[in-house]
């Protein structure tokens, strides 16, 4: 079956603008989870959604950063006025409960690659 | 505040077993042992976990010590396909979040 998908894969952006990172994730799956990975580091949590709401946000640098999963399933992530240290790879991960969350596996999508210039 | 030591880097022989160690001396009761992989250019993969027993699957087997303070991740017959960073990762029940170090590069060399 279709893993998750994040559209687009690579986006180079000036500093200053503003970007959009989209997320699909697996059909069914309620749970879902932002991370940020710059290079040579592992992945960092930014934020984590059960449903359409935002259960936790802790991990969100600052307040350029902004995200939505208006309907439960599509997750966009959004960030304002880009600077240069926000460049790393943005990953997505679904999983589909928390009623054992000792279980829950997450599925990771490829990431996108951020570039401010 | 790494609650997971592992070696920056090893290397294996294709077609032999991978030990890979993992310390997590200040693990609680009710943390799990979590190992997740990320080939290069992908997201990570999940490939075992455990509470105190060893565990198999098809993947890899988790050795964990009796006082819970380290584990070893085995790949039994490591193929090339198996270069990748492979994540230790503690983890307490109930919790979502997945908390990466750096992790242990591993070259699979034929």
């Amino acid at each position: 079956g279709a893993g998750v998908s994040q559209t687009p894969s690579n986006k180079v952006t000036e500093k200053g603008k503003y970007v959009e990172l989209r997320c699909d994730p697996i059909s069914g799956h309620t749970a879902l989870y932002w991370y940020r990975q710059s290079l040579g580091q592992g992945p960092e949590f930014l934020i984590y959604f059960q449903g359409t709401g935002a259960a936790d946000d802790s991990g969100l640098p600052n307040d350029r950063f902004f995200a939505v999963r208006p309907e439960g399933s599509v997750s966009t992530l959004k960030i304002q006025r880009t600077e240069r240290g926000d460049s790393a790879v943005y990953l997505c991960a679904s999983s589909s409960s928390l009623r054992r969350a000792s279980m829950d596996e997450q599925f990771f999508g490829p990431g996108t690659r951020l570039t401010v210039l | 505040d790494a609650k997971t030591t592992q070696p920056t880097s090893m290397d294996c022989a294709e077609g032999r077993a991978a030990n890979l160690p993992c310390n997590h001396s200040t693990i609680s009761g009710n943390e799990y042992v979590y190992w997740y992989r990320q080939i290069h250019s992908q997201g990570p993969q999940y490939i075992i976990h455990g509470l105190k027993n060893n565990e198999t699957n098809e993947m890899a087997s988790l050795i964990i010590t009796e006082d819970r303070k380290s584990s070893t991740l085995i790949l039994p017959h490591a193929t090339l396909r198996d270069t990748a960073v492979y994540y230790c990762i503690v983890r307490v029940a109930n919790d979502y979040k997945l908390s990466f170090g750096a992790g242990t590069t591993v070259t699979v060399r034929a």
